[in-house]
């Protein structure tokens, strides 16, 4: 089993719509964390961090299920602008000082 | 403006033929990455480095090789045994308590023919 899975996609949806994605990790023992966001031929950027309580930062929330070791992120209200790709990272995992990148799952969301 | 730039963005380059890809960040940070991402495929860490003269090899190592002189500079070179090199290849930093927070560069794209 992979350390960090995600479905690739892609995730097709009209503007306004909600989505979301999860992300399952293989580690109970991982500390942290996150969502990068990646644009079509672009970098990475942090997206948002990922806290037990859950967090929300305007259309978008992520939440974390330990007991399930799964990560998830909802969008609210699609725009055209929210289309790319969204990478689950999980730091702390076996110990390791470097995060792990989820593969990634595309969204496209069309008028 | 502080952040981290890679040169140049796209190369060209024929087979046998070694290349050095320029990742520089003026953001303060301690640590540096190199990874590289295929078609469809996740980001793959090739080196590390979490202070000035010293790095660690990633998961897929063979084939490159890096240099960390200066805290702002972690050159890659990307030599003839590696068997497939073409690929988009991104440099990122962050401060070493915060591998998680990572700030990328725009990438190069290199095609070996």
């Amino acid at each position: 089993r992979k350390e960090v899975e995600q479905d690739p996609g892609p995730f097709n949806v009209p503007e306004g719509a909600t989505v979301a994605f999860n992300c399952t990790y293989s580690n109970s023992a991982s500390q942290s964390f996150f969502w990068y966001r990646q644009d079509c031929r672009k970098e990475p950027k942090l997206l948002m961090s990922v806290y037990s309580s859950g967090n929300e930062d305007g259309r978008f929330t992520a939440q974390l299920n330990r007991a399930s070791q799964y990560i998830s992120l909802l969008i609210r209200d699609s725009k055209l602008s929210d289309s790319a790709t969204y990478l689950c990272v999980v730091n702390g995992a076996g110990g390791s000082y470097i995060p792990t990148f989820g593969r990634g799952t595309s969204l496209i969301v069309h008028p | 403006d502080g952040g981290i730039t890679q040169s140049p963005k796209y190369l060209f380059r024929k087979e046998g033929q070694n290349v050095t890809l320029s990742c520089e960040q003026n953001l303060n940070h301690d640590a540096m990455y190199w990874y590289r991402q295929d078609p469809g495929q996740g980001l793959r860490l090739i080196y590390y480095s979490q202070i000035v003269n010293d790095f660690q090899k990633g998961d897929i190592a063979e084939g490159y090789s890096v240099s960390r002189e200066k805290k702002e500079s972690f050159p890659l070179t990307v030599t003839s045994a590696q068997k497939n090199p073409t690929a988009f290849y991104l440099c990122a930093s962050s401060f070493d308590n915060r591998p998680y927070e990572q700030y990328f560069g725009p990438g190069t794209r290199l095609t070996v023919t």
